[in-house]
This record gives structure tokens, sequence and C-alpha cells, in this order.
């Protein structure tokens, strides 16, 4: 069973839709939880961070953390092109551990 | 600015050959990391260090050797052992404080020519 999986993808949404990523993690002592975007060709950035269970809201993005699911999304709401990427989930009980990611399109 | 510099963004190899990518950081983190990334594929680690001269295995380190004699430096040398290096190597820093995110360069794409 892989540590960190994703929904596989790939997503496409039309824009000014919310566009919904899922992530499952296997390590129940898991404490720290990320989000990263990857352009194209690109290194990945960090855009959020969750640590407790509940929701983070950070302008368009919206983090949701289930620590009894073993579950963290991300929400982007009225997505936009520039928000097509891959979508990586990354987890840290003690190192941390990524997902393969989830493509992302956004259609105009 | 603070940030992670890796050098060169593109590198190529002969068959027989070992190479270096470089990383610098100067954001005083106290570890760094070096990930490889296949084409749709996640990253999977190759070796991280938490302290100058100290470093550890990660799940895919054969074929690959580390040094770490400068808290700002973490070079990785793909040897000639290393038989499929193509990909996109990433190095990442992060404090050591417990359950902190991870930032990264803007990585080097190795080929083999």
């Amino acid at each position: 069973q892989k540590e960190v999986e994703q929904n596989s993808g790939p997503l496409s949404v039309p824009e000014g839709a919310i566009a919904s990523l899922n992530c499952t993690y296997s390590d129940r002592v898991s404490q720290s939880f990320f989000w990263y975007r990857q352009y194209s060709g690109k290194s990945p950035e960090l855009i959020m961070s969750i640590y407790s269970n509940g929701d983070k809201e950070d302008g368009r993005f919206t983090a949701q953390l289930n620590k009894a699911s073993q579950y963290v999304s991300l929400l982007i709401r009225d997505s936009q092109p520039s928000d097509s990427a891959t979508y990586l989930c990354a987890v840290n009980p003690d190192d941390m551990r990524f997902g393969a990611g989830t493509r992302l399109t956004v259609k105009p | 600015d603070g940030g992670i510099t890796q050098s060169p963004k593109y590198l190529f190899r002969k068959e027989g050959q070992n190479v270096t990518l470089s990383c610098e950081q100067n954001l005083n983190h106290d570890a760094m990391y070096w990930y490889r990334q296949d084409p749709g594929q996640g990253l999977r680690l190759i070796y991280y260090s938490q302290i100058v001269n100290d470093f550890q295995k990660g799940d895919i380190a054969e074929g690959y050797s580390v040094s770490r004699e400068k808290k700002e430096s973490f070079p990785l040398t793909v040897t000639s052992a290393q038989k499929n290096p193509t990909a996109f190597y990433l190095c990442a820093s992060s404090t050591l404080a417990a359950n902190g995110p991870q930032h990264f360069g803007d990585g080097t794409r190795l080929s083999i020519l």
C-alpha cells in the first residue's frame, strides 16, 4: 500500500468552478500536511500547510484535514487557467512523503 | 533574497562519467534533501542531511553520493553506477523544527548523451 495516495487524475474543470483534490495517507502518526503546486518543467512550490483537523483557508485555496479518516484535501475556488498544474500532497510523520500528484487543467 | 540555488539547470552525462549537481541555500536551514522525479511520477528521496558532516540514505541512494562539508551546501554526485540517471533532480531544505515544510530549488534536468 502506498504511503500517500492522490486521486490519479487528470482532473479538468471549467474556469470559475471549484477544483477538489484529494489525498489519503497510511501513517496514523502523521502530524503535518502540505500541498505543493508544480507547473510543468518547474519545481514544487508550497501553497498550503495544515496541522490540525478542520479547514484552513488562504485566498481561493482551502485545505481540509481529517486525521481520523487519514484524509486531506485541497479545494480551489473560482479556478483560473493559471491554476493548471500538478498538485502534490505531502505528509510528514517523521520524514516527508509525497504523493504522485494530480494534474489539474482549468479550461477557459 | 533568501533561497535555494541549484546548478546547472541542464546537464548531460556521458557513459561511464560521474557528474556533480550543486545545491546551495542561504536560508540558514539545517536540513537539506535530494529528490529524483521521473516523468509523471512523484518525488523519491535520494539522500538527506540534518547536520554538517552527516547524511543518511533515502529510498533510492544506490548510484549516488553526497557530501555536507558546509551548512549551506549539499552537492549530489551521480556516479557511473547509476545506470538510468535521466531525471529531474530537486534539492530542498527545511528547518529542523518538527513538522516544518520543505522548500525547493529550481531543479537540474540530467540527461544521458
